[in-house]
C-alpha cells in the first residue's frame, strides 16, 4: 500500500528561526509526484511546494524548499525565516504518475511563535 | 484565492435531519474530491469524481451521497445525520492534465454539527 509518514504531530519554533518538517512516503513506482500543502487556521488548503520525482535538483518557493532523497523516499519541507503567517498544519501529499488520488500524511501542526 | 467554494461553511443540526454541503468550482475542473477531516487530524477521501455523471467512493467508508450533474457542481448529501456525522468536510478539484497530477485547489471547508 502506498502510505506516507509524518513523524512529527506538532512543532514550534520563534520568529526568523529555520525549521524543518519531516515527510517519507512508500511506494513502488519510480514516477510520482510530491507536495506539501498548508492549512492555516480556518482557512483554506494551498498548495506551497511540489515536486517531480524525475527532477533531482530540490525545488524552491521563496522562503520554502525541500529536501527530496529518492533513495531514502523522504521528503522534508524547510521553512527559513518562519514568520506569524506560517502557523498551520502542514500536510506531506503524493501522487503515483498516472493514478487517481492523492495520498496524504497525517500532517505536522506548526506553531510560529512571536 | 482559489475559485471553489463551499456552502454552509458552519452548520449546527438535529439527529435525522437531511443536510446537502453545497461545492461549486468554476475552473472548469473535471476533478473534484471530498475529503472528511476532524479538527487538527488527517485528511480522508470519501467521494471524488472525473467528470459529469463520474463518482466513485473513496477511501473512507461514508453514508453519504454525492452527485455530478454538471461539472462545476459536486455536492454531498446526508440522508440522516448522526451525531458521528460530524467532522469538516472539504471539498477539491484539480484539472485532468499530467503536469498538474496532485495539484488540488480546495474550498474553506463546511464545519457540520450534529446534535
Amino acid at each position: 500500500a502506498q502510505t506516507v509518514t509524518q513523524s512529527q504531530p506538532e512543532m514550534s519554533v520563534q520568529e526568523a528561526e529555520t525549521v524543518t518538517l519531516s515527510c517519507t512516503y512508500d511506494t513502488s513506482e519510480n514516477n510520482y509526484y510530491l507536495f506539501w500543502y498548508k492549512q492555516p487556521p480556518s482557512r483554506q488548503m494551498i498548495l506551497v511546494i511540489r515536486q517531480e520525482a524525475y527532477k533531482q535538483q530540490n525545488a524552491t518557493e521563496n522562503r520554502f524548499s525541500v529536501n527530496f532523497q529518492k533513495a531514502a523516499k523522504s521528503f522534508s519541507l524547510k521553512i527559513s525565516d518562519s514568520q506569524l503567517g506560517d502557523t498551520a498544519m502542514y500536510f506531506c501529499a503524493f501522487i503515483n504518475q498516472g493514478a487517481q488520488k492523492l495520498v496524504f500524511g497525517q500532517g505536522t501542526r506548526l506553531t510560529i511563535n512571536p | 484565492e482559489a475559485d471553489i467554494y463551499q456552502t454552509p461553511r458552519y452548520l449546527v443540526i438535529g439527529t435525522g435531519k437531511k443536510i446537502t454541503l453545497e461545492c461549486s468550482q468554476t475552473m472548469g475542473h473535471d476533478k473534484m474530491y471530498w475529503y472528511q477531516q476532524d479538527p487538527g487530524m488527517e485528511l480522508h477521501l470519501i467521494h471524488y469524481s472525473y467528470g459529469v455523471n463520474s463518482t466513485e467512493k473513496g477511501d473512507l467508508s461514508s453514508e453519504s451521497t454525492v452527485s455530478r450533474i454538471r461539472t462545476e457542481h459536486f455536492p454531498l448529501t446526508l440522508e440522516s445525520a448522526r451525531p458521528s456525522h460530524t467532522s469538516q468536510y472539504l471539498c477539491a478539484s484539480s484539472e485532468h492534465l499530467p503536469y498538474t497530477e496532485g495539484e488540488l485547489f480546495f474550498g474553506e471547508g463546511s464545519r457540520l454539527t450534529v446534535l
